[in-house]
């Protein structure tokens, strides 16, 4: 079962453009949610979070919206440089981000120059 | 965050055989995390592992497959027990300092089983 779904596997935006990367989950009760990113034969790093008592956190470049009633989250980037082509994973927790981390199959993001 | 040193990055094992990751991290962390990612699947959580006792196993994996140490609070070995070819993944360690921080990952170990 599924919980955090990434639905698309792979996304190719082009330099300068957004790149919005989706997930969506089942399980009404995560409260806080975590965007992470890996470049190959690295771990991933922690990216941007959202608690569920907001609807958007920025970070200069990156922004996460959060719509509850849809179970749906996206992270923005703008503009999209190459240095982002990386694959982004989407993690939801309970507890204010203090339980264990279930996390999404992860999107490809290619910049193109 | 701290940062953790994983080893070995990549293995090519027999069938049957036990291989040893290992993951130092560079300063004392209260949690740590072992997290496994098959083929086009997500990183799913094996096991927490806790320092000076057995670790806490999720659904699904159990520990004769999967024996953990933590000896301390800046290291630990996963082994992964009696391989076959359905083991192949990627195995990564995670770690984190409290509460208020987020979790951080080792680089990760290729596995691939013949």
């Amino acid at each position: 079962d599924q919980q955090v779904k990434q639905n698309s596997p792979s996304l190719s935006v082009q330099e300068g453009r957004i790149s919005i990367l989706n997930c969506d989950y089942t399980n009404s009760m995560f409260d806080y949610f975590l965007w992470y990113k890996k470049y190959p034969a690295e771990g991933p790093t922690f990216l941007i979070s959202i608690s569920s008592i907001k609807d958007k956190n920025e970070d200069g470049r990156f922004t996460v919206f959060l719509n509850k009633s849809a179970k749906h989250l996206s992270l923005h980037i703008v503009p999209s440089q190459p240095g982002d082509s990386a694959v982004y994973f989407c993690a939801a927790s309970f507890l204010g981000g203090n339980e264990k981390l279930t996390f999404g199959t992860g999107t490809r993001l290619t910049i193109i120059p | 965050s701290a940062v953790i040193s994983q080893k070995p990055s990549r293995d090519i094992c027999q069938r049957g055989t036990s291989l040893t990751i290992q993951c130092q991290v560079d300063s004392q962390v209260t949690m740590m995390f072992w997290y496994r990612q098959q083929p086009g699947q997500s990183l799913t959580l094996i096991a927490t592992a806790n320092q000076g006792s057995e670790a806490t196993y999720e659904s699904g994996f159990v520990i004769d497959k999967f024996p953990i140490s933590r000896p301390n609070l800046t290291f630990s070995t996963l082994t992964v027990s009696n391989m076959s070819p359905e083991d192949s993944s990627i195995y990564l360690c995670s770690g984190r300092r409290d509460t208020n921080e987020k979790l951080f990952f080792g680089s990760g170990t290729q596995l691939s089983v013949l």
